[in-house]
């Protein structure tokens, strides 16, 4: 079936604008996660959705971004005021929760945030 | 508090020889380990996993993990180098007891293979 995928797969944008990442996740995984990968940083998780509960947003750097998940399913990461230092490929991943253990993310291709 | 160690960012080897990918963890209860592979401008790939069952893992293209609990270790091991396994490798942990968080992730290690 399909993965996890992510749109766009490149935006430049403007010091100071605002912008939307979307991500779609496999359909029926009731997790969706979204990371950050700076040059040199590593993978930095930002939000967690599961299901219908309140998200884990533990990650979140600062109060310029914000994410929602729509009926379960489609994710918009917003980043409003972009700053130079937002300049990473955010990723987002999906997992179907159903058990004890840490289930496996499936990450998609990531969108390569440019702010210039 | 989980953590975990990728010992080498950068590892190279000829292509046929042996690889070695060293990871160390740090968890309080018994861990849900990982290893992706990310190549250049793709995403990340789930590579195996380990969840408490065997502790030797296969994962795809030829990798296979071994969990030793008493060196807290989840090594990244191929018999035979490919040109096509030059990525970035990391080794994940993964918040466990019954909650469904987020990943921990190593800072990664690149592994180039030489002709």
């Amino acid at each position: 079936g399909a993965g996890v995928s992510q749109s766009p797969s490149n935006k430049v944008t403007e010091k100071g604008k605002d912008v939307e990442l979307r991500c779609d996740p496999i359909s029926g995984h009731t997790a969706l996660y979204w990371y950050r990968q700076s040059l040199g940083q590593g993978l930095e998780f930002l939000i967690y959705f599961q299901g219908n509960s309140a998200p884990d947003k533990s990650g979140l750097p600062s109060d310029r971004f914000s994410a929602e998940r729509t009926g379960g399913s489609v994710s918009t990461l917003t980043i409003q005021r972009t700053q130079q230092e937002d300049s990473a490929v955010y990723l987002c991943a999906s997992s179907f929760v159903g058990g004890p253990s840490t289930d496996t993310q499936y990450f998609g291709p990531g969108t390569r945030l440019t702010v210039l | 508090a989980q953590s975990v160690t990728q010992l080498d960012s950068h590892v190279s080897v000829s292509e046929g020889t042996p690889v070695l990918l060293r990871c160390n963890y740090s968890s309080s209860y018994s861990p849900s380990l990982f290893w992706y592979v990310q190549h250049p401008n793709k995403g990340l790939q789930l590579l195996l996993k380990y969840t408490s069952a065997a502790t030797l893992v296969k994962g795809i293209n030829g990798f296979e993990a071994e969990f030793k609990k008493s060196e807290t270790s989840f090594h990244l091991t191929k018999p035979s180098a490919h040109m096509s396994d030059a990525a970035e490798y990391f080794c994940v942990v993964g918040l466990d007891g019954g909650s469904q968080g987020n990943l921990i992730f190593g800072k990664g290690t690149k592994l180039s293979v030489k002709p």
